[in-house]
C-alpha cells in the first residue's frame, strides 16, 4: 500500500549547520508530497509541497524537490536557526484520495 | 489567519468511560479528518466526513468510534469505551473542497487523550 518513511531522528545541529531530513514513498500512480513541522505543543502546519515530478517546494529556507526517479523527496535548509527546532512529517495525498498518509516524523534539535 | 480549534486539550479518562473530543474546522471547509498519534509512533488516519458522512475510516475506527457534526461549526470524535491503547494524541484537521484534492490539511492542536 501507500506508505511514507522517513529517517529516525532526533538529528541535533548546531546552528547555521546544514539540514537533510530523508523522506522516501511508496505510492502508485502520482502523489502529491508535503512536509508539515509541529512546533511544541502546537498542531502540524503546512511547511512546503510540490504536487509532480520535479517540482521543488520552498518555504521559510527549507525545499525539497520531488523525484520520481528514486521516490524520494528529501527536506533540506542550508542555514538551520535554532528556531527550526521542531518535529518534521512528510507527508502524501493522490487524486481521488480522500486522507493523507504521514511518516513517522523526525525530531530537529538545534543548538546555539 | 483562520484556524482549526480543538478542545480540551488534554483528556484523563479512565478505562471504559466515553469521550468526546470537539474541534471546530475552519468556516467554508468541506472535508473533516481526525487523525491520532501514539507517542513516539505515526500520524495515523482515522476517519474523513464529507457533506455529512463518513467518506473514509480505517481499520482502527472500528465500533467503538464515532464522528458528528451536530451544527454548522463542530465537529466530534466521540468513542464509547475507552481502552488504555486509546491514549493518544488526537488531532482534528480540515480541508477545502474536493476540488483542490492536493489542498493541505489544516491541523488543530491536538487533544491529549489519557487513559489510566
Amino acid at each position: 500500500g501507500d506508505s511514507v518513511t522517513q529517517m529516525e531522528g532526533p538529528v541535533t545541529l548546531s546552528e547555521e549547520a546544514f539540514l537533510t531530513i530523508n523522506c522516501t514513498y511508496t505510492a502508485t500512480g502520482y502523489p502529491s508530497l508535503f512536509w508539515y513541522v509541529q512546533y511544541p505543543g502546537e498542531g502540524l502546519q503546512l511547511l512546503l509541497k510540490a504536487t509532480k515530478a520535479d517540482d521543488k517546494g520552498s518555504n521559510k529556507g527549507f525545499e525539497a524537490t520531488y523525484r520520481k526517479e528514486t521516490t524520494s523527496f528529501h527536506l533540506e535548509k542550508g542555514s538551520v536557526q535554532v528556531s527550526d527546532s521542531a518535529v518534521y512529517f512528510c507527508a502524501l495525498t493522490k487524486y481521488n484520495f480522500n486522507k493523507f498518509y504521514f511518516g513517522s516524523g523526525t525530531k530537529l534539535n538545534v543548538k546555539p | 489567519e483562520p484556524e482549526v480549534t480543538q478542545t480540551p486539550s488534554h483528556q484523563v479518562t479512565q478505562m471504559g468511560q466515553e469521550v468526546i473530543l470537539r474541534c471546530v474546522p475552519i468556516s467554508n471547509h468541506l472535508y473533516f479528518y481526525w487523525y491520532r498519534q501514539i507517542l513516539g509512533q505515526k500520524v495515523e488516519f482515522l476517519v474523513s466526513f464529507y457533506n455529512n458522512e463518513i467518506s473514509e475510516k480505517s481499520e482502527i475506527f472500528d465500533d467503538q468510534f464515532s464522528v458528528e457534526r451536530p451544527d454548522g461549526s463542530n465537529f466530534t470524535l466521540k468513542i464509547r469505551s475507552t481502552k488504555l491503547e486509546d491514549s493518544a494524541m488526537y488531532f482534528c484537521a480540515s480541508k477545502e473542497g474536493r476540488s483542490s484534492y492536493n489542498s493541505p490539511l489544516h491541523f488543530g492542536n491536538g487533544t491529549r487523550l489519557t487513559v489510566t
